[in-house]
């Protein structure tokens, strides 16, 4: 049983570009989350995604956006990107949000902005 | 707001010591409480949880954490450290199981042989 997968592992851009990640999720969850980890610091949450829809948004600029298919993938969008969005970017999935589930993460993309 | 602070960056123990690292949040109630650990070039992995009960939670590879509400805190600890133990350490809390997670700076424990 494959856990949650993303990629790429590694992404370089250069700033005013545009960047999509993709993550999928481990097998029989709905649920996927997004999370930025700049170096040295905790990942900071950045949305949701349920049934297709945004659920929650954590307080990041419109410039991040998200999407979710059918399937339950995932992608994470950053436009106009800047030196400081440079960070590993992790996905996460669970089953709805009963008490008794848990959340796995992939292992990231890590993203250099120059 | 909710937030979590991890007053210790970075603690180095000897392999077989006793492990308290500390974890003190900021909410309105009573939240769910994470302990994540991140070994280098993987993934966050659940180590135990806490919503509601026994404010004594056991968790995987031997840990346990206490929610002490008085103190706004949720310490973990380890009677026995191993020198696979050496990784970084996140508390997280969050309104809701699994959803919008607030997560602390993160404890970086080193194992001394």
């Amino acid at each position: 049983d494959a856990g949650v997968t993303q990629s790429p592992t590694h992404l370089i851009k250069t700033r005013g570009q545009q960047v999509t990640l993709r993550c999928s999720p481990k097998s029989g969850h709905d649920t996927v989350s997004w999370y930025q980890q700049a170096l040295g610091q905790g990942p900071q949450f950045i949305f949701q995604y349920y049934e297709e829809e945004e659920r929650q948004r954590g307080n990041f600029p419109d410039r991040f956006s998200g999407h979710q298919f059918p399937n339950y993938s995932s992608e994470l969008n950053v436009n106009a990107l800047l030196l400081g969005d440079s960070a590993l970017y992790l996905c996460a999935s669970t089953f709805g949000q009963g008490e008794g589930e848990t959340q796995y993460f992939g292992p990231g993309t890590r993203l250099l902005v120059l | 707001a909710q937030s979590v602070t991890q007053p210790d960056i970075h603690i180095t123990v000897s392999e077989g010591a006793s492990l308290e690292l500390r974890c003190n949040y900021s909410y309105g109630a009573t939240p769910y409480l994470f302990w994540y650990v991140q070994s280098p070039g993987q993934g966050l992995q659940l180590l135990l949880k806490y919503f509601s009960g026994d404010t004594l939670v056991q968790g995987i590879k031997g840990f346990e954490a206490e929610f002490k509400r008085s103190q706004s805190s949720f310490n973990l600890r380890k009677p026995s450290v191993h020198w696979s133990d050496a990784a970084e350490y996140f508390c997280a809390v969050a309104p809701y199981n699994n959803n919008d997670m607030r997560f602390g700076a993160g404890t970086r424990l080193t194992v001394k042989p």
